[in-house]
């Protein structure tokens, strides 16, 4: 079983809507977690993080977390054709690493 | 903006030779990671510093592979011999941990071909 687990996708979403992306980890031991955002051909960037069970909202984005479930979200709202990319999710594993899942392909269609 | 800075962009170069890459982390920062990025495997973490010191290793071909942070200032991955297999982009990122995991910021990469 790999530590993260994501969808490869691609996710098709029509511009406007929400588009949900998820993500499972297997370390119970984990304390925080990050969504990021890489771009073809660029290097992953930081958009959210969370450490708390609940959601967590950042303009457009909203992380949710729920460990006994042992799994993160990310709602993206009004979904735009430049959020078409790979969102990575990672977390920090209770041996003080990061660990990233394979990533999802998100193409909003206009 | 602050941010990571890793050398050279882009390297070809022909199997058996020494490749060595750089990178130079936002300064401050106490946590320095080396990811390779490979469409089949994703994100592959090889190593990590914390204060300049090893903290793990284990993702990384120990008979060929090396990683090394002289100062706080710079921090290098070595590859001898280079392998066609070792062609990736290897990400560096950097961070300040104190505690809860915070999250990292990558350099731009450097894309290694191995022919």
């Amino acid at each position: 079983q790999k530590e993260v687990e994501q969808n490869s996708g691609p996710l098709s979403v029509p511009e406007g809507a929400i588009a949900s992306l998820n993500c499972t980890y297997s370390d119970r031991g984990s304390q925080s977690f990050f969504w990021y955002r890489q771009y073809s051909g660029k290097s992953p960037e930081l958009i959210m993080f969370i450490y708390s069970n609940g959601d967590k909202e950042d303009g457009r984005f909203t992380a949710q977390l729920n460990k006994a479930s042992q799994y993160v979200s990310l709602l993206i709202r009004d979904s735009q054709p430049s959020d078409s990319a790979t969102y990575l999710c990672a977390l920090y594993s209770s041996a003080s690493k990061i660990i990233f899942g394979s990533g999802t392909r998100l193409s909003i269609r206009p | 903006d602050a941010r990571v800075t890793q050398t050279p962009r882009h390297k070809v170069t022909e199997m058996g030779q020494e490749v060595t890459m750089r990178c130079q982390p936002i300064l401050g920062h106490n946590t320095v990671f080396w990811y390779r990025q490979t469409m089949m495997q994703g994100l592959e973490l090889l190593a990590y510093f914390r204060n300049r010191a090893p903290l793990d290793d284990s993702g990384m071909p120990k008979d060929r592979f090396s990683a090394e942070m002289p100062d706080a200032t710079l921090a290098t991955l070595k590859i001898q011999p280079s392998e066609p297999r070792d062609s990736a982009v290897y990400f560096c990122a950097s961070g300040l941990v104190t505690g809860f995991g915070y999250g990292y910021t990558f350099g731009s990469g450097t894309r290694l071909t191995v022919v």
